[in-house]
Order: structure tokens, then sequence, then C-alpha cells
């Protein structure tokens, strides 16, 4: 059974950083590329980041690029999402989310873990 | 960007009865639409990829249709456990991947 879980949200101040960890089990984790999306308390749902299972490509979303930067360590099985210079806005639910293939190449998400709460405030 | 457009925000229907969300993309998209539900306080669950394939475990009550910038997701003899927010994603084209805004299915 594929199982996602992620850890390191928090509450923390504008300005900070905060370094999200997903865990991957149940498959061969470097064959998939993973995602991480959010979702703002009572809003839909938005893509952030990709990146190949090989871990040498990835993509990022203009809102958060420049401040957040996807990772993996496929010897762990661990996908990671560090947060720099977070804001307001960046307040949310993060999933991580497993696509289809290995490429990085635009699809859906078929696996999603639980999520875990970033909240930005003073 | 492909901008994704949801109607209606809500539908309040009753168990048993046929349901039919709609989503449109701002530009063709081809067959490259997935769908999602969500429950309260959980995770998304892919229901439908490729517009209209559904994903393991789904049941064939769920169903979806359409190609290029028109979409539906009909749910048959709506269940109990139907009910939540169901989001429309398109991976056409990208960066970025976009969803639409959702639609909230609640027992009349």
């Amino acid at each position: 059974e594929v199982n996602l879980l992620e850890s390191g949200g928090g509450l923390v101040q504008p300005g900070g950083s905060l370094r999200l960890t997903c865990a991957g089990s149940g498959f061969i984790f470097r064959s998939y590329a993973m995602s991480w999306v959010r979702q703002a308390p009572g809003k839909g749902l938005e893509w952030v980041s990709d990146i190949s299972g090989d871990g040498y490509k990835t993509y990022t979303a203009d809102s958060v690029r420049g401040r957040f930067t996807i990772s993996r360590d496929n010897s762990k099985n661990t996908l990671s999402f560090q947060m720099n210079n977070l804001r307001a806005e960046d307040t949310a639910v993060y999933y991580c989310a497993r696509k289809p293939g290995s490429r990085g190449d635009p699809a859906f998400f078929d696996s999603w873990g639980q999520g875990t709460v970033v909240i930005v405030s003073s | 960007e492909t901008v994704m457009t949801q109607s209606p925000a809500t539908l309040s229907v009753s168990p048993g009865e046929t349901v039919t969300l709609s989503c449109r993309a701002s530009q063709s998209i081809s067959s490259s639409l997935a769908w999602y539900q969500q429950k309260p306080g959980q995770a998304p669950r892919l229901l439908i990829q490729f517009a209209s394939t559904r994903a393991t475990g789904i049941p064939a009550r769920f169903s979806g249709s359409g190609s290029g910038t028109e979409f539906t997701l009909t749910i048959s003899s709506l269940q109990s456990e139907d009910f939540g927010v169901y989001f429309c994603q398109q991976y056409h084209s990208w960066p970025p991947l976009t969803f639409g805004g959702g639609t909230k299915v609640e027992i009349k």
C-alpha cells in the first residue's frame, strides 16, 4: 500500500523558514516524480513544486520561486521542501503527492499524503 | 496559464439522485483532465484520469466525459459517502498544473 507521510509543519513568523519532509513507503520511491500541493484555509488546491524521480528536474510555481526549494533523497525515500522567507499568504496545508511515472512530465496525482499545516503569523 | 472553472460552486442533492459537475478550461487541454474528491479534514483522492478513466478502486457510479475545454463528472445514484468537494485539474500545459475552484456536493 502506498503511504506518504508529511512532517515539519508548524507556526513560523513572517520571514522565517521551515523544512517539510515527506516519507514514502509501499512503492519504489525513485520510480516516481513527486510534488508539493498546498491548500490555504477554506480554499482550493494550488500546485507548488515538482521533482523528477532522479531529482534532476524540478519545477516551481511563480508564487514561491526563489523562496522554496524541492529536493529528494532516494536512498532514504524522502521528499523535502525548504521554505524560506515565508509570508502570511503561504499559510496552508501542504500535501506531498505522487505522480505516475518518473520523468516529471505534466500529470495527475495518484496518491496523496495527509498533509502538514504551515501557519505564517506574528 | 490554463485557468480551470468549475460550476456550480455548490450542489444540494438527496441520496439516490444523479448529479453532474462541470469543469471548463480556458484553452484546449485535450483529455488531460483529472477529477478528485476531498472530504473535510482529508487529502484529495483521485477519481478520474484522462477525463474518463476511473482510478483504481473507484466505483462505477463515478463517470467522466469531455475533451478540449468542456468536461463533466457524473455521479449516479449518489451515496452518503459521496458528499464532499470535487476538484478538476488539468495536466496538458505546464507549469503550472492548475485546479478548478471546486464544487461542494452537500446533502439537501
